[in-house]
């Protein structure tokens, strides 16, 4: 199993420019996040999904879209990049059972850059 | 949700145990313990929980207090690949939402 993976690993952007950002994962996980961390700081939770064609609000939502129209992809969306947006993204994903233990599962994150 | 408390960072050597501190004196009886840790350049990844009792796995073992106000994240034998940043989370069992703070970061020396 390939776990969590994120597309691309590296993005550089001038500012107003978009781009999407893809998360899949092969663990048929009900649950997908994404989260933005900036230098030395702890991660942000901006949106997640609680199940295919649902989304909600984290954190930090602003300037962020996401879509889950599959099951095992997340995608978030930078409709007008802004150098504050500069950040490392990880996406993460986790089981929903709920008599277990749901740990989440992180992909290895996308650096990306704003100028 | 409930705050944590971390030291900003801890040293420690080879092969030594090493005793990672939580303060949660604000906890709910509902919140579970969860410690992720995040190694260089990569993603947070999960080391364990705890409810109100001891719990031990592969990875490490929970100390939590009595009252439930602190927990101590025992890892009992440190190696250089244990050096990373680790996160003390209070969040529901399901863990569907994991606020991270800034986490204590760990150097091992060889």
């Amino acid at each position: 199993n390939a776990g969590v993976t994120q597309t691309p690993k590296f993005r550089v952007l001038k500012t107003g420019q978009s781009m999407t950002l893809l998360c899949a994962q092969d663990m048929n996980h009900e649950y997908m996040y994404w989260y933005r961390q900036d230098p030395g700081m702890g991660l942000r939770l901006i949106h997640y999904s609680v199940g295919e064609g649902t989304t909600a609000k984290g954190e930090v939502p602003d300037g962020y879209n996401v879509s889950r129209l599959k099951k095992q992809n997340f995608l978030l969306g930078l409709e007008s990049a802004a150098p504050s947006q500069t950040s490392v993204y990880f996406c993460a994903s986790s089981y929903s059972g709920v008599f277990s233990y749901n740990e989440q599962f992180f992909g290895p994150g996308t650096r990306l850059t704003v100028l | 949700d409930a705050k944590t408390t971390q030291p900003n960072s801890m040293e420690s050597n080879e092969e030594e145990p090493v005793h990672l501190p939580c303060n949660h004196s604000t906890i709910s009886g509902t919140d579970y313990i969860h410690w992720y840790r995040q190694l260089p350049s990569q993603g947070p990844e999960y080391v364990i929980h705890g409810l109100t009792s001891n719990v031990n796995n592969r990875m490490a073992s929970l100390a939590i207090a009595e009252d439930r106000k602190s927990s101590t994240l025992i890892l009992h034998r440190a190696t250089l690949r244990d050096a990373a940043v680790y996160y003390c989370i209070l969040s529901l069992a399901s863990g569907s939402r994991l606020t991270f703070g800034e986490g204590t970061q760990l150097t091992v020396n060889p």
